[in-house]
């Protein structure tokens, strides 16, 4: 069965650094998400995007944030200066798409656990 | 997005059918309703998803009433892996999932 996969799985990083998460969807999905779960604490939205572009954003996603499908396959999310708080399993999901519409299950990856010092 | 209220924990033994009930009074015409599941360090895993009635796949079944305030989420036989945390979601195709607290189930031997 085809997976969502992301690198790395675990990254530690000090604060005021630049990350990079990466993920790469399954091949024929076009709708792609990141999540984020701090420990113990809820699934959190971060942002959608579809056709190059973000559909929706949360309030989670400020500016350090950004995201973008460099080379038509990979998935990122750029995270600019990390901060404490920013310690968190970040999730990468995608989605096909069915008669115009994605469709009714996001596939999740397996999450790269983020650790800022 | 309509809002949802789940119980927080429950309880249950092997073999038992388990059903977990979804509140969402402000559901819209639009919206759809999805469960997901999710086992500790790994990404939430889709269980089902439904409009209206009753639904039913391999590993689960999900009852909407008529109104369609609430939902019924239903495990049978659970073994020990069914363990994890699950999620019910209310919104249409193009709504972005929001995530609730959950309900944990624990399947004691």
């Amino acid at each position: 069965e085809p997976e969502v996969t992301q690198t790395p799985s675990h990254q530690v990083t000090q604060m005021g650094q630049e990350v990079i998460l990466r993920c790469v969807p399954i091949s024929n999905h076009l709708y792609f998400y990141w999540y984020r779960q701090i420990l113990g604490q809820k699934v959190e939205f971060l942002v959608s995007f579809y056709n190059n572009e973000i559909s929706e954003k949360s309030e989670i996603f400020d500016d350090q944030f950004s995201v973008e499908r460099p080379d038509g396959s990979n998935f990122t999310l750029k995270i600019r200066s990390t901060k404490l708080e920013d310690s968190a399993m970040y999730f990468c999901a995608t989605q096909r798409e069915v008669a115009g519409g994605p469709s009714d299950e996001q596939y999740f990856g397996p999450g790269t656990r983020l650790t800022v010092t | 997005l309509a809002k949802t209220t789940q119980p927080i924990s429950m309880d249950s033994y092997e073999g038992q059918e388990v059903n977990i009930t979804c509140s969402h009074n402000n559901i819209a015409t639009n919206d759809y309703i999805t469960w997901y599941q999710q086992f500790p360090s790994q990404g939430p895993r889709f269980i089902i998803q439904g409009y209206k009635t009753k639904v039913t796949n391999e590993v689960a079944s999900l009852f909407i009433p008529a109104d369609r305030k609430s939902s019924t989420l239903s495990l049978p036989r659970v073994s020990l892996s069914d363990t994890a945390v699950y999620y019910c979601l209310v919104g249409d195709y193009n709504n972005d999932m929001r995530f609730g607290a959950g309900t944990r189930l624990t399947v004691k031997p």
